[in-house]
């Protein structure tokens, strides 16, 4: 089975618009960890939000929040106010198992265009 | 600050030669990992190091791949005999110990293996 898994392989908004990117996660581990990365076509990975799962707020970093309904296990992305330069591949990935492995397990990514 | 560092970022080789990829992670940080990025496998963790030594390198593809930190501030990641299945994005990534939240991933190596 999937740990994470991405169902939209692309996605399409409107500059200033809103976004929500979806994730679901699979895990029998109380202790877990949620990222979301985003990849430029330049090809870099770089590191939004994070929640963990004893977290009792949903985490947010300026434009980005982290819709985490853990009795569904997802963990959106929500991209307020997009801008062009959201426009990239946005990764989900788990680390289970907090306090006994650093391993992140990622979904297949979710291609964001943002278009004016 | 400075980021992880990776070099080449670009390699192209022929099938059956030794290929090296480097890493120099941020500095302070204790942990060190490598993953592998494709088209058909996505992202995956190939191994990480903690205080130079390797914790989990389950993912490893096979013996022609081995990994080594010899101290704080590098790494290798080397492919004896390289094969075309090899060609990927390596990226090296790092955090400090106690924050769990994030790894800093570096710019990645593209290896093409003709």
């Amino acid at each position: 089975a999937q740990k994470i898994t991405q169902t939209q392989p692309g996605m399409f908004v409107q500059e200033k618009e809103a976004v929500t990117l979806d994730c679901t996660y699979d895990t029998s581990d109380p202790s877990y960890g949620l990222f979301w990365y985003k990849q430029p076509s330049s090809g870099e990975m770089i590191f939004l939000i994070y929640q963990g799962s004893y977290d009792q707020q949903n985490a947010t970093e300026g434009r980005y929040s982290l819709n985490f309904q853990k009795a569904r296990k997802s963990a959106n992305l929500v991209i307020s106010a997009s801008q062009l330069g959201d426009s990239a591949m946005y990764f989900c990935a788990m680390r289970e198992g907090v306090s006994h492995t650093d391993k992140l397990i990622f979904g297949t990514g979710t291609r964001l265009q943002v278009f004016p | 600050d400075a980021g992880v560092i990776q070099s080449p970022r670009h390699e192209v080789t022929e099938m059956g030669q030794e290929v090296t990829l480097r890493c120099k992670p941020i500095s302070g940080h204790d942990y060190l990992f490598w993953y592998r990025q494709t088209m058909m496998r996505g992202l995956e963790l190939l191994i990480y190091f903690n205080n130079n030594v390797p914790i989990d390198d389950s993912g490893m593809p096979e013996d022609r791949f081995s990994a080594k930190m010899p101290n704080a501030s590098f790494s290798t990641l080397k492919i004896q005999p390289s094969e075309p299945r090899d060609s990927a994005v390596y990226f090296c990534a790092s955090r400090p110990r106690g924050r769990l939240e994030t790894q800093y991933f570096g710019p990645g190596t593209r290896l093409l293996v003709l």
